[in-house]
């Protein structure tokens, strides 16, 4: 069975600093994908980031990166140059490979990042 | 980008009442749209998946009768909450993706919250 592991119900980190949340992953399948989302107390997810699990290079959007170790099975987000909007709750998801899934994710219990001025 | 409208935002409806939630793609085409149900301070399980033109697959402890799932064309999925009760209420978010492309996101509509008096 496929699971997602956040170990850090809540972080806080300044303004203007890089944050990482981990994440850990654990699945049987040889090609997966992995995601994570940003939720605000608005509600919407917001998707940042992939990483494919035969990419051979982290994935970058932005002030976002991914550190991708496959061989640890963790996919941890890193935010640079935090800033107040950041504010928010942050899923790592994983989708198994397509054909078996259909393509549904799998979300960890998501990480509380607060952004202090 | 992919967009994914959801309608409507919030219900504040009386036991008993039936509701449906409406999921649209705009523009993309998604053979395959999913439903999550999330508890405050919880990550999102999902409900079920949606398949166009034939029947929803459910999780394990959904209700396939409590929680009716509608995928009538290619670019939108309605659940509807039969005789919805207290126990109900929460917040349900509607995803798709874009079909055929193993490496892309889900992506969400913005949510419903669900409060039955």
């Amino acid at each position: 069975a496929q699971k997602i592991t956040q170990t850090q119900p809540g972080m806080f980190v300044q303004e203007k600093e890089a944050v990482t949340l981990d994440c850990t992953y654990d699945t049987s399948d040889q090609s997966y994908g992995l995601f994570w989302y940003k939720q605000p107390s608005s509600g919407e997810m917001i998707f940042l980031i992939y990483q494919g699990s035969y990419d051979e290079q982290n994935a970058t959007e932005g002030r976002y990166s991914l550190n991708f170790q496959k061989a640890r099975k963790s996919a941890n987000l890193v935010i640079s140059a935090s800033q107040l909007g950041d504010s928010a709750m942050y899923f790592c998801a994983m989708r198994g490979d397509y054909g078996g899934s259909q393509g549904n994710l799998i979300f960890g219990k998501g990480t509380k990042l607060s952004v202090k001025p | 980008g992919a967009v994914v409208s959801q309608h409507p935002s919030r219900v504040i409806c009386k036991s008993g009442t039936s509701v449906k939630i409406e999921c649209r793609s705009l523009d993309f085409q998604a053979t395959t749209m999913f439903w999550y149900r999330q508890f405050p301070k919880q990550s999102l399980m999902l409900m079920a998946t949606s398949n166009e033109g034939s029947k929803a697959t459910y999780e394990q402890g959904v209700e396939k009768d409590k929680f009716l799932i509608n995928h009538a064309s290619l670019t939108l999925s309605t659940l509807t909450v039969t005789s919805a009760h207290p126990e109900d209420s929460s917040f349900y978010i509607c995803s798709a993706m874009i079909t055929g492309f193993r490496n892309q996101p889900q992506h969400f509509g913005d949510g419903t919250r669900l409060s039955i008096l």
